[in-house]
């Protein structure tokens, strides 16, 4: 119950083009929701983050989309660029309990392509 | 990176010895988190603290142990490194307003 999938594993995508990550959830206590965006030899950071009051939150080209019911959320990146070239991971975490861990999904090595 | 630091960064050592990674804080935070990270499944939660002496065991704790006797240092040990705790190590500290800010991590390669 306290895992995160994450899908695809890898994407390609074309310079300008929409780059989506899906996650999904099973423990419904969770309710913080972040992205993570790490570049090769460095740590992860973070790059946006949704609490499950919202259904959508918007930051520049990064867009989380949030579906309480269907415990789901997923990132958007739109017009995506090389430089967004990196490994994304999704997380969740019951902010007020289990010292508020995050448990992160498998991770998804986006590739833009110029 | 944000007041942590984690040391050393890269690290090999021989199966059997103990090992010890440190993680430094400047931002007098409360809890600290050390995660491991191997292809294919993410980053998993080793040891976390909650305050000075305050541990709590994460998924994959086994073969880990944990110390902190200060709030700006958590030390996380490998009692006995075996080849399976070759990895990239991360530390994190949770800040204001529950996002996560990581240490650039540490290579251990046991051989």
């Amino acid at each position: 119950q306290q895992q995160v999938k994450q899908s695809p594993q890898s994407l390609i995508v074309q310079k300008g083009g929409i780059s989506i990550i899906n996650c999904a959830y099973e423990n419904t206590a969770f309710d913080y929701f972040p992205w993570y965006q790490q570049f090769p030899g460095k740590g992860p950071a973070l790059l946006i983050a949704i609490r499950p009051d919202v259904s959508e939150k918007k930051e520049g080209r990064f867009t989380i989309s949030f579906n309480k019911s269907a415990k789901q959320f997923s990132l958007h990146i739109m017009d995506s660029q090389p430089g967004d070239s990196a490994t994304y991971f999704c997380a969740a975490s019951d902010i007020y309990n289990q010292g508020g861990k995050l448990i992160f999904g498998q991770g998804t090595e986006l590739s833009v392509k110029p | 990176d944000a007041g942590i630091t984690q040391s050393p960064r890269h690290k090999v050592t021989e199966t059997g010895t103990p090992v010890t990674l440190r993680c430094h804080q400047t931002e007098n935070h409360r809890y600290m988190y050390w995660y491991r990270q191997d292809p294919g499944h993410g980053l998993r939660l080793i040891h976390y603290s909650y305050g000075v002496k305050d541990t709590d065991k994460g998924e994959v704790s086994d073969g880990y142990s944990v110390s902190r006797s200060k709030t700006e240092d958590f030390l996380l040990t490998l009692e006995s490194a075996t080849s399976s705790q070759t990895s990239v190590y991360f530390c994190a500290i949770k800040g204001q307003y529950y996002g996560y800010t990581f240490g650039s991590g540490t290579r251990l390669t046991v051989v």
